[in-house]
C-alpha cells in the first residue's frame, strides 16, 4: 500500500517566518509534487520533481522553492511566508511507470 | 499550457438519482483524463481514468466519456448514494509533460438521503 506522509497536518506561523514542509514516499517513485488547494481553484502545482536533486516549475512557484536530497522526500520551503499563502498544501508520488498520482493526507498552514 | 475548466462547482442531488460533472481542456495534446475525489477531510483518490484512444470507460456506478473533437469529457454517477458526498476533481495531462497533471477547480457533490 502506497504511503505518502506529509510531516504535519496543522500549523500556524507568522508573517516573514520561513517555512518548511516535508514529504516523505515509501514507494520508490520517481516523480513527486507540491500543490496547494484552495476553494474554487482546485489543485494548483506549485514545483515538481522527476528526480533526485531535480526540480521543475509549476503553474506557481512564486514565493516558494523546493529540495529533493533523496528519493523519498520532497521539502516545500517558503522563504518569507506571506498572509496569501494561508492554504491546504498536498503532496503527491507517482512512478514513471504509471499516470496515478497518490496524495499525502494535507498540511493545513495558516499564515498570521 | 494545459487549461482546465471543470462544472459545475456544486452539485446536488436526490439519493438516487444521477450525477454528471463535465471538463473542458485547452490543448489537444493532451492525452490522459483522470478523476480524483476527495472526501471530507481526506486526501484525494483516483476513481477512474481514460486515455485518449478509448471514448468511454466504465467502472460499477461511474463512467467517463470522453470527446477529442469537442476537448471535454464527463463523469457519470448513476444510483448515487450518500458515501458518494465529496470533492471531485477532473485532470488532464499532456503526454510531453510526464506525469504533470492540470487539474481543474472541484466539483462539490451534495446527496440528498
Amino acid at each position: 500500500d502506497v504511503k505518502v506522509t506529509q510531516s504535519s497536518r496543522y500549523l500556524v506561523k507568522r508573517t516573514g517566518e520561513k517555512v518548511f514542509l516535508e514529504c516523505v514516499q515509501d514507494m520508490d517513485h520517481e516523480n513527486m509534487f507540491w500543490y496547494r488547494q484552495d476553494p474554487g481553484l482546485g489543485l494548483r502545482l506549485i514545483y515538481f520533481s522527476y528526480d533526485v536533486k531535480m526540480k521543475e516549475k509549476g503553474d506557481i512557484p512564486e514565493g516558494y522553492s523546493v529540495s529533493r536530497e533523496k528519493k523519498e522526500r520532497f521539502s516545500l520551503i517558503l522563504e518569507s511566508a506571506s498572509t496569501n499563502q494561508t492554504s491546504m498544501y498536498l503532496c503527491a508520488s507517482s512512478p514513471t511507470s504509471k499516470n496515478i498520482q497518490y496524495f499525502g493526507a494535507g498540511t493545513r498552514l495558516s499564515v498570521l | 499550457g494545459e487549461n482546465v475548466e471543470q462544472h459545475p462547482s456544486t452539485l446536488s442531488v436526490q439519493e438516487g438519482d444521477s450525477a454528471v460533472i463535465k471538463c473542458t481542456y485547452s490543448d489537444s495534446a493532451s492525452n490522459y483524463f483522470p478523476w480524483y475525489k476527495q472526501e471530507l477531510g481526506k486526501r484525494p483518490q483516483l476513481i477512474i481514468d481514460i486515455r485518449s484512444n478509448v471514448g468511454e470507460k466504465k467502472d460499477q456506478r461511474i463512467a467517463v466519456t470522453l470527446n477529442k473533437t469537442a476537448k471535454h469529457f464527463s463523469l457519470h454517477i448513476t444510483e448515487t448514494q450518500p458515501e458518494d458526498s465529496a470533492v471531485y476533481f477532473c485532470a488532464a495531462r499532456i503526454k510531453a509533460a510526464g506525469n504533470k497533471l492540470t487539474f481543474g477547480g472541484g466539483t462539490r457533490v451534495l446527496v440528498k438521503p
